[in-house]
């Protein structure tokens, strides 16, 4: 299984919005609606934002929303705010019980 | 408060081994899938692979690269999840996670949303 496909950086002025894409197969991300998002500050664990394409855990603002259209999910950050600047990684469900990541976003607050 | 604490990273020779630990508490560590995960220097994270809980089957996957070179293990009675590397290669130079998923409600994601994870530890695989 190759790692899903993250644009290296993304970036937004604080208010904005900026969408980070994932790009997998027709064997991950297009067969499955189970695409994860996580946000990770530097030198920090991962924190799950979104889980089945479009669903948010507990605590996570409303701020961060998740899609899917065929092979590439999508996480959208509106109103962008400071502690908002942080790596994020996709990742998907990818049968026969294996999990696959993204190489990761770097995003920037401007 | 549920919590992972990783242990047992160092700096390692290539082909040589190291054993991982990773600490659970605040849960019903027999219930859970646990799940390996790295993330080499600057890069993107990687799945290495899940241990299902005993009830749940009790079977074992590994990503690709570390088949048949890495063995995750668990003692439920310890709520202790480890990570046995052999033949380490540079490749494998990274920090290494142990993560959770969890149940909302009747559903639950164990393979496709990893919710708690633990501070990691780093392995340096070098000469």
């Amino acid at each position: 299984q190759s790692a899903l496909t993250q644009p290296p950086s993304a970036s937004g002025s604080p208010g904005q919005s900026v969408t980070i894409s994932c790009t997998g197969t027709s064997r991950d991300v297009g067969a499955y609606n189970y695409v994860s998002w996580y946000q990770q500050h530097p030198g920090k664990a991962p924190k799950l934002m979104i889980y089945e394409v479009n669903k948010r855990p507990s605590g996570v603002p409303d701020r961060f929303s998740g899609s899917k259209s065929g092979n590439t999910a999508s996480l959208t950050v509106s109103g962008l705010q400071a502690e908002d600047e942080a790596d994020y990684h996709c990742s998907s469900y990818a049968g026969s019980n294996i999990m696959i990541f993204g190489g990761g976003t770097q995003l920037t607050v401007l | 408060e549920v919590q992972l604490v990783e242990s047992g990273g160092g700096l390692v020779k290539p082909g040589e081994s190291l054993r991982l630990s990773c600490a659970a508490s605040g849960f019903t560590f027999s219930n859970a899938w646990m799940t390996w995960v790295r993330q080499a220097p600057g890069k993107g994270l990687e799945w290495v692979g899940r241990f299902k809980s005993r009830t749940a089957g009790g079977t074992i996957e590994y990503a690709a690269p570390v088949k048949d070179r890495f063995i995750i293990s668990r003692d439920d009675s310890k709520n202790t999840l480890y990570l046995q590397m052999n033949s380490l290669k540079s490749e494998d130079t990274a920090v290494y996670y142990c993560a959770m998923g969890f149940c909302a409600g009747s559903s639950c994601h164990w393979d496709d949303a990893l919710a708690v994870w633990g501070q990691g530890t780093m392995v340096t695989v070098s000469s």
